[in-house]
Protein backbone atom coordinates (compact mmCIF):
# COMPACT_ATOMS: atom_id res chain seq x y z
CA UNK A 1 0.00 0.00 0.00
CA UNK A 2 1.25 3.28 -1.01
CA UNK A 3 1.67 6.13 1.53
CA UNK A 4 0.97 9.71 0.97
CA UNK A 5 2.37 10.79 -2.29
CA UNK A 6 3.40 14.49 -2.52
CA UNK A 7 4.96 16.19 -5.96
CA UNK A 8 6.63 18.10 -6.79
CA UNK A 9 9.23 17.33 -3.63
CA UNK A 10 10.86 20.63 -4.43
CA UNK A 11 9.37 23.76 -6.26
CA UNK A 12 11.69 27.10 -6.80
CA UNK A 13 9.35 30.13 -8.05
CA UNK A 14 10.16 33.73 -8.50
CA UNK A 15 8.09 35.98 -6.32
CA UNK A 16 4.32 36.33 -8.49
CA UNK A 17 4.04 33.38 -10.06
CA UNK A 18 2.13 30.61 -8.64
CA UNK A 19 2.83 27.41 -7.16
CA UNK A 20 0.54 24.07 -7.25
CA UNK A 21 1.29 21.64 -4.81
CA UNK A 22 -0.14 18.21 -5.04
CA UNK A 23 -1.21 15.57 -2.80
CA UNK A 24 -1.99 11.90 -3.12
CA UNK A 25 -3.51 10.49 0.34
CA UNK A 26 -3.03 6.97 0.98
CA UNK A 27 -5.45 4.52 -0.91
CA UNK A 28 -8.80 4.55 1.21
CA UNK A 29 -8.02 7.47 3.08
CA UNK A 30 -10.71 10.03 2.25
CA UNK A 31 -9.41 12.80 4.49
CA UNK A 32 -6.29 15.25 3.85
CA UNK A 33 -4.52 17.86 6.20
CA UNK A 34 -2.33 20.16 4.71
CA UNK A 35 0.47 21.53 7.16
CA UNK A 36 2.87 23.99 6.53
CA UNK A 37 6.72 24.06 8.50
CA UNK A 38 8.64 27.01 8.50
CA UNK A 39 12.53 26.62 9.17
CA UNK A 40 12.90 26.33 12.87
CA UNK A 41 8.93 26.12 13.46
CA UNK A 42 7.14 23.25 14.01
CA UNK A 43 4.09 22.27 11.30
CA UNK A 44 1.44 24.20 11.44
CA UNK A 45 -2.09 23.03 10.22
CA UNK A 46 -3.94 25.02 7.22
CA UNK A 47 -6.45 23.40 5.99
CA UNK A 48 -8.75 19.99 6.26
CA UNK A 49 -10.46 18.41 3.28
CA UNK A 50 -13.00 15.64 2.71
CA UNK A 51 -13.24 14.76 -0.96
CA UNK A 52 -15.25 18.39 -2.47
CA UNK A 53 -15.67 19.65 0.76
CA UNK A 54 -13.21 21.95 3.12
CA UNK A 55 -14.14 21.31 6.13
CA UNK A 56 -11.76 23.18 8.07
CA UNK A 57 -9.57 26.02 6.61
CA UNK A 58 -8.96 27.89 9.48
CA UNK A 59 -4.96 28.04 9.28
CA UNK A 60 -4.94 29.24 5.88
CA UNK A 61 -3.70 32.73 4.74
CA UNK A 62 -6.87 34.55 3.74
CA UNK A 63 -5.63 35.87 0.47
CA UNK A 64 -4.09 34.29 -2.23
CA UNK A 65 -3.79 30.63 -1.03
CA UNK A 66 -7.20 27.99 -1.84
CA UNK A 67 -6.96 24.04 -1.67
CA UNK A 68 -9.05 21.79 -3.36
CA UNK A 69 -9.51 18.44 -2.76
CA UNK A 70 -11.62 16.87 -5.61
CA UNK A 71 -13.80 13.96 -6.75
CA UNK A 72 -11.12 12.50 -8.65
CA UNK A 73 -7.29 13.35 -8.00
CA UNK A 74 -5.34 14.28 -5.90
CA UNK A 75 -5.31 17.11 -3.58
CA UNK A 76 -4.20 20.87 -4.57
CA UNK A 77 -2.77 23.48 -2.48
CA UNK A 78 -2.49 26.84 -4.70
CA UNK A 79 -0.51 29.54 -3.77
CA UNK A 80 -1.16 32.50 -6.06
CA UNK A 81 1.65 35.58 -6.57
CA UNK A 82 4.05 33.81 -3.92
CA UNK A 83 6.30 35.79 -2.08
CA UNK A 84 9.43 35.48 -0.35
CA UNK A 85 7.77 34.46 2.79
CA UNK A 86 6.05 31.36 1.25
CA UNK A 87 9.40 29.58 0.82
CA UNK A 88 8.63 26.77 3.53
CA UNK A 89 7.86 22.90 3.46
CA UNK A 90 4.23 22.17 2.86
CA UNK A 91 3.31 18.40 4.15
CA UNK A 92 0.14 16.56 3.34
CA UNK A 93 -1.28 13.99 5.89
CA UNK A 94 -4.41 11.56 5.45
CA UNK A 95 -6.62 9.53 7.18
CA UNK A 96 -8.88 6.87 6.90
CA UNK A 97 -11.83 8.76 8.72
CA UNK A 98 -12.46 11.98 10.13
CA UNK A 99 -9.55 13.35 13.49
CA UNK A 100 -12.54 15.49 14.63
CA UNK A 101 -12.11 12.91 17.65
CA UNK A 102 -8.13 11.96 17.26
CA UNK A 103 -8.05 9.16 19.59
CA UNK A 104 -6.84 6.06 16.96
CA UNK A 105 -6.75 8.36 13.89
CA UNK A 106 -3.46 8.63 13.20
CA UNK A 107 -2.64 11.00 10.91
CA UNK A 108 -0.10 9.58 7.87
CA UNK A 109 2.65 12.71 6.22
CA UNK A 110 4.15 12.64 2.82
CA UNK A 111 7.39 13.28 2.73
CA UNK A 112 6.93 17.14 2.17
CA UNK A 113 7.03 19.60 -0.97
CA UNK A 114 10.09 22.26 -0.42
CA UNK A 115 8.72 25.55 -2.09
CA UNK A 116 11.92 27.97 -2.40
CA UNK A 117 10.45 31.56 -3.64
CA UNK A 118 13.21 33.66 -5.21
CA UNK B 1 -7.52 26.68 21.47
CA UNK B 2 -5.56 23.36 22.14
CA UNK B 3 -1.61 24.28 22.38
CA UNK B 4 1.58 21.74 22.89
CA UNK B 5 5.28 23.20 24.08
CA UNK B 6 8.71 20.96 23.65
CA UNK B 7 11.70 21.20 24.69
CA UNK B 8 13.77 22.81 22.48
CA UNK B 9 17.31 21.99 20.99
CA UNK B 10 19.44 21.04 19.79
CA UNK B 11 20.02 18.63 21.89
CA UNK B 12 23.56 16.12 21.30
CA UNK B 13 24.02 12.79 22.77
CA UNK B 14 26.56 10.22 22.84
CA UNK B 15 25.62 6.69 21.90
CA UNK B 16 23.57 4.56 25.02
CA UNK B 17 22.96 7.34 26.75
CA UNK B 18 19.28 8.16 28.26
CA UNK B 19 17.23 10.74 26.17
CA UNK B 20 14.42 12.94 27.28
CA UNK B 21 12.64 15.28 25.40
CA UNK B 22 9.72 17.37 27.17
CA UNK B 23 6.34 18.11 26.34
CA UNK B 24 3.37 19.29 27.77
CA UNK B 25 0.21 20.46 26.51
CA UNK B 26 -2.61 22.54 27.05
CA UNK B 27 -6.26 22.24 25.81
CA UNK B 28 -10.02 22.41 26.86
CA UNK B 29 -11.03 18.83 25.66
CA UNK B 30 -9.31 15.41 26.36
CA UNK B 31 -6.41 15.18 22.97
CA UNK B 32 -4.79 12.34 22.03
CA UNK B 33 -1.18 12.89 22.40
CA UNK B 34 1.62 11.62 19.38
CA UNK B 35 5.93 12.03 18.90
CA UNK B 36 6.21 11.78 15.22
CA UNK B 37 9.93 11.65 14.09
CA UNK B 38 10.99 13.20 10.90
CA UNK B 39 14.21 12.02 9.25
CA UNK B 40 16.25 14.42 7.11
CA UNK B 41 14.62 14.69 3.96
CA UNK B 42 11.50 12.65 5.06
CA UNK B 43 8.06 13.46 6.04
CA UNK B 44 7.04 12.71 9.80
CA UNK B 45 6.40 9.51 10.61
CA UNK B 46 4.17 8.33 13.71
CA UNK B 47 6.14 7.59 16.63
CA UNK B 48 4.41 6.28 19.29
CA UNK B 49 0.95 7.58 20.76
CA UNK B 50 -1.63 8.00 23.94
CA UNK B 51 -5.06 8.46 23.73
CA UNK B 52 -6.09 8.88 27.24
CA UNK B 53 -4.48 9.41 30.93
CA UNK B 54 -2.41 7.36 31.93
CA UNK B 55 -1.41 5.31 28.69
CA UNK B 56 2.08 4.40 27.91
CA UNK B 57 3.28 4.75 24.41
CA UNK B 58 6.30 2.65 23.26
CA UNK B 59 8.08 1.89 19.75
CA UNK B 60 11.54 1.32 19.14
CA UNK B 61 12.91 1.88 22.43
CA UNK B 62 11.00 5.06 22.71
CA UNK B 63 8.41 5.49 25.19
CA UNK B 64 5.79 8.40 26.79
CA UNK B 65 3.27 8.33 29.29
CA UNK B 66 0.27 10.67 29.12
CA UNK B 67 -0.15 12.23 32.87
CA UNK B 68 -3.06 14.17 33.09
CA UNK B 69 -1.91 15.94 36.54
CA UNK B 70 1.09 17.42 34.55
CA UNK B 71 -0.18 17.50 31.45
CA UNK B 72 2.80 16.39 29.74
CA UNK B 73 4.18 13.55 27.47
CA UNK B 74 7.75 13.37 27.82
CA UNK B 75 9.68 11.27 25.94
CA UNK B 76 12.23 8.72 26.78
CA UNK B 77 14.67 6.44 25.59
CA UNK B 78 16.93 4.65 27.70
CA UNK B 79 19.59 4.03 25.03
CA UNK B 80 19.91 5.97 22.29
CA UNK B 81 21.56 4.92 19.32
CA UNK B 82 23.39 7.55 16.03
CA UNK B 83 20.56 6.22 14.03
CA UNK B 84 17.93 7.54 16.31
CA UNK B 85 19.42 11.36 14.99
CA UNK B 86 16.15 13.35 13.84
CA UNK B 87 13.94 15.73 15.32
CA UNK B 88 11.16 15.03 17.27
CA UNK B 89 7.96 16.53 16.86
CA UNK B 90 5.21 16.46 20.04
CA UNK B 91 1.50 16.89 19.04
CA UNK B 92 -1.75 16.25 20.06
CA UNK B 93 -5.62 17.86 20.21
CA UNK B 94 -8.73 17.21 20.57
CA UNK B 95 -10.10 18.16 16.94
CA UNK B 96 -7.16 19.00 15.32
CA UNK B 97 -3.84 18.02 15.59
CA UNK B 98 -1.34 20.61 16.78
CA UNK B 99 2.18 20.54 16.67
CA UNK B 100 5.56 21.58 18.99
CA UNK B 101 8.21 23.24 17.35
CA UNK B 102 10.45 20.51 17.48
CA UNK B 103 13.48 19.05 18.87
CA UNK B 104 16.51 18.09 16.93
CA UNK B 105 18.68 15.61 18.33
CA UNK B 106 21.76 14.27 17.97
CA UNK B 107 23.67 11.50 18.56
CA UNK B 108 27.80 10.79 18.68
CA UNK B 109 28.99 7.53 17.66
Amino acid sequence: NAGVMQNPRHLVRRRGQEARLRCSPMKGHSHVYWYRQLPEEGLKFMVYLQKENIIDESGMPKERFSAEFPKEGPSILRIQQVVRGDSAAYFCASSPTASGRLRNNEQFFGPGTRLTVL
Amino acid sequence: GDSVTQMEGPVTLSEEAFLTINCTYTATGYPSLFWYVQYPGEGLQLLLKATKADDKGSNKGFEATYRKETTSFHLEKGSVQVSDSAVYFCAGGSEKLVFGKGTKLTVNP
